[in-house]
């Protein structure tokens, strides 16, 4: 149990629809992370975000939309994806985003499109 | 741009010693971090290096060298729980600061 919870660990979309991955940290961090993790490459940074505002967006296509209500919750919406995007999305936090602190990573969400 | 070189996959027997090396390329280098991930779950930190030297946490040390770009996990009285991949991320200037990750390697201890 790292203190950051991801739903759903697993999620099967086909091209058209449109879900959403949620993270949840109880580690009262304030900038939270969307990685990327597919087979044989390195954890690709997508967003990042510090108190809530949005502090990277590392050229991500605009089928990912990300969401942070408040310090605790981040979410990532997706749309139209495309089979390539298929791959373990992971969340992680720390206590701001400066880069000193260690990452706190979620378990992840597995993403199949088909 | 940042560069991060690590090795796929090795093997080790249980009981001996590995040293996983991760060697980087990047301007204004700030830290390298070392995390562990187990099949199927998060990546868990172990060690932070951001000056020159061995940094030793029990069975587990990193080293950092940084006029060379190179960092190594050592890791001592393997077990099979070991079997993981070892992820080198590196902070920089270049980065904006936020870590930048290898592709890690994938090590297997057998009996």
């Amino acid at each position: 149990e790292t203190g950051v919870t991801q739903t759903p660990r697993h999620l099967v979309m086909g091209m058209t629809n449109k879900k959403s991955l949620k993270c949840e940290q109880h580690l009262g961090h304030n900038a939270m992370y969307w990685y990327k993790q597919s087979a044989k490459k390195p954890l690709e940074l997508m967003f990042v975000y510090n108190f809530k505002e949005q502090t990277e967006n590392n050229s991500v296509p605009s089928r990912f939309s990300p969401e942070c209500p408040n310090s605790s919750h981040l979410f990532l919406h997706l749309h139209t994806l495309q089979p390539e995007d298929s791959a373990l999305y992971l969340c992680a936090s720390s206590q701001d985003n400066s880069g000193t602190g260690e990452l706190f990573f979620g378990e992840g969400s597995r993403l199949t499109v088909l | 741009g940042q560069n991060i070189d690590q090795p796929t996959e090795m093997t080790a027997t249980e009981g001996a010693i590995v040293q996983i090396n991760c060697t980087y390329q990047t301007s204004g280098f700030n830290g390298l971090f070392w995390y562990q991930q187990h099949a199927g779950e998060a990546p868990t930190f172990l060690s932070y290096n951001v000056l020159d030297g061995l940094e030793e946490k029990g069975r587990f040390s990193s080293f950092l060298s940084r006029s060379k770009g190179y960092s190594y996990l050592l890791l001592k009285e393997l077990q099979m729980k070991d079997s993981a991949s070892y992820l080198c991320a590196v902070r920089s200037r270049g980065g904006s600061y936020i870590p930048t990750f290898g592709r890690g390697t994938s090590l297997i201890v057998h009996p």
